[in-house]
């Protein structure tokens, strides 16, 4: 089955260690997202890649990057990861840019800070 | 930030009801409508998207538009315990390059 898939499921790093999220999709979809949400809160936006073209949200802090070195797969750096850090990542893809196309998501990858 | 605003909830409705989920949004120049289903330490799941006015049905569920109220809704018919979840709500608009708002969700738990 096409699918969107995160490893791992749940990571756990140390205050201040750099920690990646990866990203792989099946989909064959040009627009790949990462989603930042915490606990009873709206997904919000760090950024998209549609292809090779990164969107960086204005308000996404610098200490988060992403790479996406092909089509099926994106990644999710942390530099520097504080408490506030802590959260539910997601991934998501869509065909295209276009107003109709949803996004379907990944499980999402559990990150706790110690 | 585009909003989208929802209530919060908890909403419950015994088994059998029908479940009312509403959501309004600020963007007038919005053009797509998604319903996600998130159960608890899961990820979104695409229910339902509406684009035009007035209603669209699949099984159980009806989504309904009115964009001149720029208010959204989903209907769920006959509700199960395994409805039983995080209700979001997103939003599309062109005027935003296409980007996803999401409301906070509404909880709602049907009742055996």
């Amino acid at each position: 089955d096409a699918m969107v898939i995160q490893n791992p499921r749940y990571q756990v790093t140390q205050f201040g260690k750099p920690v990646t999220l990866s990203c792989s999709q099946t989909l064959n979809h040009n627009v790949m997202y990462w989603y930042q949400q915490k606990s009873s809160q709206a997904p919000k936006l760090l950024f998209h890649y549609y292809d090779k073209d990164f969107n960086n949200e204005a308000d996404t802090p610098d200490n988060f990057q992403s790479r996406r070195p092909n089509t099926s797969f994106c990644f999710l750096d942390i530099r520097s990861p504080g408490l506030g850090d802590a959260a539910m990542y997601l991934c998501a893809t869509s065909r295209d840019l276009a107003d109709y196309q949803p996004q379907h998501f990944g499980d999402g990858t559990r990150l706790s800070i110690l | 930030q585009k909003e989208v605003e929802q209530n919060s909830g908890p909403l419950s409705v015994p088994e059998g009801a029908i479940a009312s989920l509403n959501c309004t949004y600020s963007d007038r120049g919005s053009q797509s409508f998604f319903w996600y289903r998130q159960y608890s330490g899961k990820s979104p799941e695409l229910i339902m998207s509406i684009y035009s006015n007035g209603d669209k049905e699949d099984g159980r569920f009806t989504a309904q538009l009115n964009k001149a109220s720029q208010y959204v809704s989903l209907l769920i018919r006959d509700s199960q315990p395994s409805d039983s979840a995080t209700y979001l709500c997103a939003v599309k608009s062109a005027s935003t390059g296409n980007q996803f708002y999401f409301g906070t969700g509404t909880s709602l738990t049907v009742i055996p």
